[in-house]
């Protein structure tokens, strides 16, 4: 079975940094694009980033260029999402989600609540 | 960037209805288009992809059609557990990949 479990969400002040993690399961991590998408409270969905299976692409949205970072470790299978700068803005639930270029997205992690405020 | 529109944004029908979703894209994106469930509070779910390929394990009253620009979800008898928001995503120009604004169905 695919899990993908994330965590690091919190209440954090504008302006300061949080790290997100994924921890995958049930499959190859290694061999898989991975992305981050997050919601707004009451809002749609918004893809953030991407990373490819090697980690050598990396893509980012307008809202978060120059202040997220994404990265995963193969050998721990681990995915990650370091925000910097955060700003009310931000506020949203962050999901991690599997795939990419060829088949879209398919399996999404439960969600962690990242909230920005003072 | 590749726009994607849905309507409507809400509808409301009874048990039992035929429940029709569009999603267009503001230019062509060939077959590559999922479909996603989200209920209150949870993670999304694929339903459908590469346009109209159901994914293991959902309902065959779930189904997905069209090429292009123009795609429908259709949800042949709509039961109470399919209340819920539906997404559209396109995977043909990327990045970004981009969603639609949701679809919010309810039971009349």
């Amino acid at each position: 079975e695919v899990l993908l479990v994330e965590s690091g969400g919190g209440l954090v002040q504008p302006g300061r940094s949080l790290r997100l993690s994924c921890a995958a399961s049930g499959f190859n991590f290694r061999t898989y694009e991975m992305n981050w998408v997050r919601q707004a409270p009451g809002k749609g969905l918004e893809w953030i980033s991407y990373i490819s299976s090697s980690g050598s692409t990396i893509y980012y949205a307008d809202s978060v260029r120059g202040r997220f970072t994404i990265s995963r470790d193969n050998a721990k299978n681990l995915l990650y999402l370091q925000m910097n700068s955060l700003s009310a803005e931000d506020t949203a639930v962050y999901y991690c989600a599997r795939g990419g270029t060829v088949a879209g997205i398919d399996y999404w992690g439960q969600g962690t609540l990242v909230t920005v405020s003072s | 960037d590749i726009q994607m529109t849905q309507y409507p944004s809400s509808l409301s029908a009874s048990v039992g209805d035929r429940v029709t979703i569009t999603c267009q894209a503001s230019q062509d994106i060939r077959n590559y288009l999922n479909w996603f469930q989200q209920k209150p509070g949870k993670a999304p779910k694929l339903l459908i992809y590469d346009a109209s390929n159901l994914e293991t394990g959902v309902p065959s009253r779930f189904s997905g059609s069209g090429s292009g620009t123009d795609f429908t979800l259709t949800i042949s008898s709509l039961q109470p557990e399919d209340i819920a928001t539906y997404y559209c995503q396109q995977y043909d120009n990327f990045p970004p990949f981009t969603f639609g604004p949701g679809t919010k169905v309810d039971i009349k």
